[in-house]
């Protein structure tokens, strides 16, 4: 089965703190990543994807086959960085398909 | 460069009715993908079309189907619509199907 999960709805750290939010994947073939966010009343737009190993405002994630897990991390959190937070996973079986998580809504304390 | 517009913003339908929303995709780009959004979930994908061929589907019944236009605008139709297809619904378009997706800002359907 192709899944993505993203195991906490909610989490809080405050200002300055390390953050990672956890995405875990399921899929049988190559998989390619993503992290989307969502700011406050802006739209769905993408963060990162793992071909591309950049480090995208101070985050950066890696992909981990074995543990098939995708977590986003970032050393020091700010406040601007509060939003959902989705990870994605492509899926090319038949024709594209991207699978997102529940998402993780980020909220960074003063 | 003109970025993903989404028609109606919301929208109002009685369970049996049909609706059709629409979406123009950004400049340049050849790639629409559709999503139905539920409160408090994630995207879930119906289906992409690439060049006005249908290049992907999610799992979601017949009575959601999808259009791509020449000029890679995108409809995507819903028939004898139940209480659960109420949702926001987002397009996104990409140069191809692996590409950065860019997001519209959703139409928001109530069935009632």
């Amino acid at each position: 089965a192709q899944r993505v999960t993203q195991p906490e709805k909610l989490l809080s750290v405050f200002k300055g703190a390390p953050v990672e939010l956890k995405c875990n994947y399921s899929y049988s073939g190559s998989p390619e990543l993503f992290w989307y966010v969502q700011y406050s009343r802006q739209r769905l737009q993408l963060l990162l994807r793992h071909i591309s190993r950049e480090s995208i405002k101070g985050f950066t994630a890696d992909l981990n086959k074995g543990e098939t897990s995708f977590h986003l991390k970032k050393p020091f959190a700010q406040e601007e960085d509060s939003a959902m937070y989705y990870c994605a996973l492509l899926a090319d079986t038949g024709g594209f398909k991207t699978i997102f998580g529940a998402g993780t809504r980020l909220f960074v304390k003063a | 460069e003109t970025g993903v517009t989404q028609s109606p913003t919301h929208l109002i339908k009685t369970r049996g009715q049909q609706v059709t929303l629409r979406c123009s995709s950004q400049s340049g780009h050849n790639t629409v993908s559709w999503y139905q959004q539920a409160l408090g979930q994630g995207p879930q994908f119906i289906f992409q079309y690439y060049r006005e061929e249908e290049n992907g589907r999610g799992n979601f019944p017949p009575r959601f189907s999808g259009l791509q236009f020449p000029n890679y605008s995108s409809e995507l139709n819903v028939n004898a619509l139940e209480l659960d297809d109420s949702a926001l619904y987002l397009c996104a378009s990409s140069r191809g199907g692996r590409n950065e997706q860019y997001f519209g800002p959703g139409t928001r359907l109530t069935v009632t």
